[in-house]
């Protein structure tokens, strides 16, 4: 079975600061792995994805993932964040099927102080 | 291009009341899924469909039920509400190919259950 663990739950950091959100996953098959933004009282939006190939993904907001298959990680980072980026990040997991189900980690809440 | 559309926004629900969640997209995305969201936990699936007239459980599927009639319309079911039912809902979908990965949320249903 696939899990997904966001390691921390809350991440307040200053504006312009960088920041690094850490997700961790396990699965026994290939993954594709997502990160999912959520903004106060909206659904989710795609911040980015990996499929396959290079495993230094970038997404949108200036947001960029590493994946790591030895240490089964997908942390997400931003060299320097904005009042904007404040919301909740949510790791997701997929296996290679046909369903495109998706496994969520529990959320990390970014919380960017001026 | 509206993508997918959720309704209502908000309902209150007496205990053992039922309703229907709408949910509706206009994407002709095969694939259509419903997700609650409690806070700390996450996203978890309660069920989906891989196309008109299938449809399949997830994780938490205890209490509800779905249909798909058409490929535009996903409408999830509770019979009998109780209070743990109570919960943000998110409708999903995704289309095929490497589109399959990526899922597109409509705005939430927030449902409170007294």
């Amino acid at each position: 079975a696939q899990s997904v663990t966001q390691l921390d739950s809350q991440v307040p950091v200053f504006e312009e600061a960088p920041v690094e959100l850490r997700c961790n996953y396990s699965s026994s098959v290939s993954v594709y792995l997502f990160w999912y933004v959520q903004y106060p009282n909206q659904g989710l939006q795609l911040l980015l994805k990996y499929l396959s190939g290079s495993t230094l993904v970038k997404g949108i907001n200036g947001f960029e993932a590493e994946f790591n298959k030895s240490q089964t990680s997908f942390h997400l980072r931003k060299p320097s964040v904005h009042i904007s980026d404040t919301a909740e990040y949510f790791c997701a997991v997929s296996s290679s099927g046909n369903t495109g189900k998706l496994i969520f980690g529990q959320g990390t809440t970014l919380q960017v102080k001026p | 291009n509206a993508g997918v559309t959720q309704t209502p926004k908000f309902r209150i629900l007496k205990i053992g009341q039922s309703m229907t969640l709408q949910c509706t997209q206009d994407m002709n995305h095969n694939y259509m899924y419903w997700y609650r969201q409690d806070p700390g936990m996450g996203l978890k699936l309660i069920y989906y469909s891989v196309g008109a007239g299938i449809t399949d459980k997830g994780e938490v599927p205890n209490g509800y039920n779905v249909s798909r009639s058409t490929t535009e319309d996903f409408p999830l079911r509770l019979e009998l509400a109780a209070p743990s039912q109570t919960s943000v809902y998110f409708c999903a979908s995704s289309g095929t190919g490497l589109g399959l990965n990526e899922q597109f949320f409509g705005p939430g249903t927030r449902l409170t259950v007294l």
